[in-house]
């Protein structure tokens, strides 16, 4: 099946600083990522939908200017989480979908902590 | 807006029995499709099973079956023979075919698959 590859696994970072988390699509053109946090032991909550090309869609309650997303092209999106806190501390997933094709391919997952 | 809602936290059988976990949902879309993913302890998502909202017939993977009721909106997983290896974190999705997408999810079940 297809693959979305999404580094890095695990970070580690100052509060602060800012983090850039890729999600690769491998062999297939990504028209759609979704971007999802999640706390331990939860569900994972979407925090915005980009589709290539375009600003992504967040929402409510997330905030854009903190978490930045690229979608330059079909086969990358970015999320950039900036000046970090230890409350932006979790794991973050991505999705990446053909428009309407109703199949879905997740990446593995990142673990942020912010000291 | 569409939502999903998983009612069981947690849920615990022994191995080789049969279990059911509950999934219902609320949109107003005729078309979309539904999932069940896996989350094991990895916290890599794994793709169950996946329903068309416009097939009548339930979905089937081997152990896996989902039990639609298009009409009741409810989208029930069973697992049969049950095995060690399915203890995870069970989640329901949906997504709409047209327009503005979004993948979403339940809130989780918790399975542990007794020895």
């Amino acid at each position: 099946g297809a693959v979305v590859s999404q580094h890095p696994s695990w970070v580690i970072c100052k509060s602060g600083t800012s983090v850039k988390i890729e999600c690769r699509s491998l062999d297939f053109q990504a028209t759609t990522m979704f971007w999802y946090r999640q706390f331990p032991k939860q569900s994972l909550m979407l925090m915005a939908t980009s589709n290539e090309g375009s600003k992504a869609t967040y929402e409510q309650g997330v905030e854009k200017d903190k978490f930045l997303i690229n979608h330059a092209s079909l086969t990358l999106s970015t999320l950039t989480v900036t000046s970090a806190h230890p409350e932006d501390s979790s794991f973050y997933i991505c999705s990446g979908t053909q428009i309407n094709s109703g199949e879905l391919f997740f990446g593995e997952g990142s673990r942020l902590t912010v000291l | 807006a569409q939502t999903v809602t998983q009612s069981q936290p947690e849920m615990s059988v022994q191995e080789a029995e049969t279990v059911t976990l509950s999934c219902t949902y609320d949109t107003s879309e005729n078309n979309y499709y539904l999932f069940w993913y896996k989350q094991p302890p990895s916290r890599q998502m794994i793709l169950v099973i996946r329903q068309e909202a416009y097939k009548q017939q339930n979905a089937t993977e081997n152990r896996f079956s989902v039990n639609f009721q298009k009409a009741a909106k409810s989208f029930s997983l069973k697992i049969s023979d049950s095995q060690l290896g399915d203890t995870a974190m069970y989640f329901c999705a949906f997504i709409k075919i047209q327009g503005a997408q979004k993948l979403v999810f339940g809130q989780g079940t918790r399975l542990t698959i007794n020895p």
